[in-house]
């Protein structure tokens, strides 16, 4: 168990609709990262929140935008969604904001149907 | 730009040795990581270099060298559990943790 959390597990939705994706980081990190992967793909850097700010974006839709909150949760919100989206969305955590081992949760697996 | 390369797949024996490389072009370097992802899992923390030479942990040993932009991941002892994806990643100087695409891993009986 790495301490990161990440909620729901699994999500099926349709073409269209919008999906909100939770990640409680380790308690103690400061820094969280949003990643997605498909189906036999590499991790696909989204963005980093750290203590709050955003520090850093990959190439993240503009379909698609998060936050950290003041109690360092983070949200992933993802909108008019396609079938292409459907992938695992993984969430990480670290102290840091870079240089430091980042901790990955078990990831939200969203199917678009 | 930045680009990080690592073989798509190997194969190996049980107990045998593996070294999975990854070469690097960044603008900065702040250090480079190496995860195992099971398929549909999360990744896992493995190695951190920052200096070069070897750092060994058990049965796994990272190598860095900085003035080739190049590390490996050697493993040895090979295990059936072992078959796995493993990542190479680095710390960019923007902050962003950028991973290759991977290196499938089967380790055969």
């Amino acid at each position: 168990d790495s301490g990161v959390t990440q909620t729901p597990k699994h999500l099926i939705t349709a073409t269209g609709q919008r999906v909100t994706l939770r990640c409680s980081p380790r308690s103690g990190d400061l820094s969280v990262y949003w990643y997605q992967q498909s189906l036999d793909q590499g991790l696909q850097f989204l963005i980093q929140y750290y203590n709050g700010e955003e520090r850093a974006k990959g190439n993240i839709l503009e379909r698609f935008s998060a936050q950290q909150f003041p109690d360092l949760h983070s949200e992933l919100n993802l909108s008019s969604l396609e079938l292409g989206d459907s992938a695992l969305y993984f969430c990480a955590s670290s102290i840091h904001s870079t240089g430091s081992e980042a901790f990955f949760g078990q990831g939200t697996r969203l199917t678009v149907v | 730009g930045q680009n990080i390369d690592q073989p798509t797949e190997m194969t190996a024996t049980e107990g045998a040795i593996v070294q999975i490389n990854c070469t690097y072009q960044t603008s900065g370097f702040n250090g480079l990581f190496w995860y195992q992802q099971h398929a549909g899992e999360a990744p896992t923390f493995l190695s951190y270099n920052v200096l070069d030479g070897l750092e060994e942990k058990g049965r796994f040993s990272s190598f860095l060298s900085r003035s080739k932009g190049y590390s490996y991941l050697l493993l040895k002892e090979l295990q059936m559990k072992d078959s796995a994806s493993y990542l190479c990643a680095v710390p960019l100087k923007d902050n962003k943790l950028i991973f290759g695409a991977g290196t499938r891993l089967a380790v055969h009986p």
